[in-house]
């Protein structure tokens, strides 16, 4: 199953680290993508690869991947960082994309 | 840099084809990468709806393709996609974005509201 999933919400206080994660059975295979989405926005590409952060993402965001599970840490937690992420992949052996459903990340 | 703009009706009645497009400066979509629709539901999360590579090769979402068509204008270096009967359930914002292979989905456009309603 090409299939991601993620929990749907989760808190953090201001300058704590909190870690997002994202299931599915693809991840064993390819690495997943972490997208940053704040409202009324368009999705911003925060972690590709094994580790890769784009240019003008700060280091506070890391990625890391275990078996079926992708992760996303954000380590001091900044109120700027309060916003929807999402996990993808893209399924080498049909070409598809799958998103998963989404963590909300509250600062606090 | 490149940059993305969707472009389209804002309105589509039940039944008939939502038709958008995807206009590129900075970059040549015949060169390299994957030029893709996403969509996001009112309240909801991101969908897939497919993609065209630069060979002209399409790939899209089994929950839309009966419906779906993407394709590209090379000469106005756009690539446009077609929905058709849609349904309220297809109400959503409609990005267009460049799948540039390792990062994935590396640039986004602003998005575009597109209501089903009579």
């Amino acid at each position: 199953s090409s299939e991601l999933t993620q929990d749907p919400a989760v808190s953090v206080a201001l300058g704590q680290t909190v870690r997002i994660t994202c299931q599915g059975d693809g991840l064993r295979s390819y690495y997943a993508r972490w997208y940053q989405q704040k409202p009324g926005q368009a999705p911003v590409l925060v972690i590709y690869g094994k580790n890769n952060r784009p240019s003008g993402i700060p280091d506070r965001f890391s990625g890391a991947n275990s078996g079926n599970t992708a992760s996303l840490t954000i380590t001091g937690a900044q109120a700027e960082d309060e916003a929807d992420y999402y996990c993808c992949s893209r399924d080498s052996s049909n070409n598809h994309v799958v998103f998963g459903g989404g963590t909300k990340v509250t600062v606090l | 840099q490149v940059q993305l703009q969707e472009s389209g009706p804002g309105l589509v009645k039940p039944s008939e084809t939502l038709s958008l497009t995807c206009t590129v400066s900075g970059f040549s979509i015949s060169s390299a990468y994957y030029w893709g629709w996403i969509r996001q539901p009112p309240g909801k999360g991101l969908e897939w709806i497919g993609d065209i590579y630069r060979d002209g090769s399409t790939s899209y979402n089994p929950s839309l393709k009966s419906r779906v068509t993407i394709s590209e204008d090379m000469s106005k270096n756009q690539f446009s996609l077609r929905l058709s009967s849609v349904t309220a359930a297809d109400t959503a914002v409609y990005y267009c974005a460049r799948d540039s292979g390792g990062p994935g989905l590396s640039s986004w456009g602003q998005g575009t509201v597109v209501t089903v309603s009579s």
